[in-house]
């Protein structure tokens, strides 16, 4: 069954600082790969996706991701943080074209001023 | 262009009493609609998704029920609620290969 790991429960940065949220996943065949962003009390926004080709994928906000197939990963990035990055970030897997998600357990991002 | 909308957004129920939450989509057609829970500070849980009008799969046994009556409408409920369904409950629809989120309802059983 396919899993997807976000081994940091929570992380704080300072603005202005780099960012990488780090994202595992386990799955058989060639995956589709998500992150989404969700402010406190709001739905989930989509950041960027990867389907296939380049393995760098830019988003929404100055976010990149890049697939890694030999470690399993798709970690987001981002060079410079802003205060208002401060959310919930989820990385997913879609299996079925996209029919099936499964979601990782999220990283709390903190932003210090 | 595609939009999503829950109602209500905030809801505050007591135990035992009906639920009834609602999920339109516009600007799209059949498209599989999706109902997931979030528990405070936890992640996303799939309840049920749905594939057409009047086809419903249910991925976790519980009290709650899905419904989609119409096209582009789908509806949770509950005859009686529980402590234990208090949470933020989203609702999503498949555009392509991805998932688009509504803004989502916060539920509180007391």
């Amino acid at each position: 069954a396919q899993s997807v790991t976000q081994p940091d429960i929570h992380i704080t940065v300072s603005e202005g600082a780099s960012l990488e949220l780090r994202c595992n996943y386990s799955y058989g065949a060639t995956p589709y790969l998500f992150w989404y962003v969700q402010s406190p009390g709001q739905g989930l926004q989509l950041l960027l996706k990867y389907f296939s080709g380049d393995t760098l994928v830019q988003g929404i906000k100055g976010f990149e991701a890049e697939f890694k197939r030999s470690q399993s990963s798709f970690n987001l990035r981002k060079p410079s943080v802003h205060w208002s990055d401060a959310a919930e970030y989820f990385c997913a897997v879609a299996r079925n074209y996209g029919q099936n998600f499964v979601f990782g357990p999220g990283t709390r991002l903190s932003v210090l001023p | 262009s595609q939009t999503i909308h829950q109602w209500p957004a905030t809801l505050v129920q007591p135990v035992g009493s009906p639920l009834s939450l609602e999920c339109t989509v516009e600007g799209t057609s059949n498209p599989n609609l999706y109902w997931y829970r979030q528990a405070a500070g936890r992640g996303l849980q799939l309840l049920f998704y749905s594939v057409g009008i009047g086809q419903i799969s249910s991925e976790v046994p519980q009290n709650l029920s899905a419904s989609r009556p119409q096209d582009r409408q789908f509806i949770l409920s509950s005859k009686k609620l529980l402590l234990s369904d208090s949470g933020f409950y989203l609702c999503a629809w498949l555009g392509g290969e991805t998932q688009y989120f509504g803004p989502g309802t916060r539920l509180l059983v007391l």
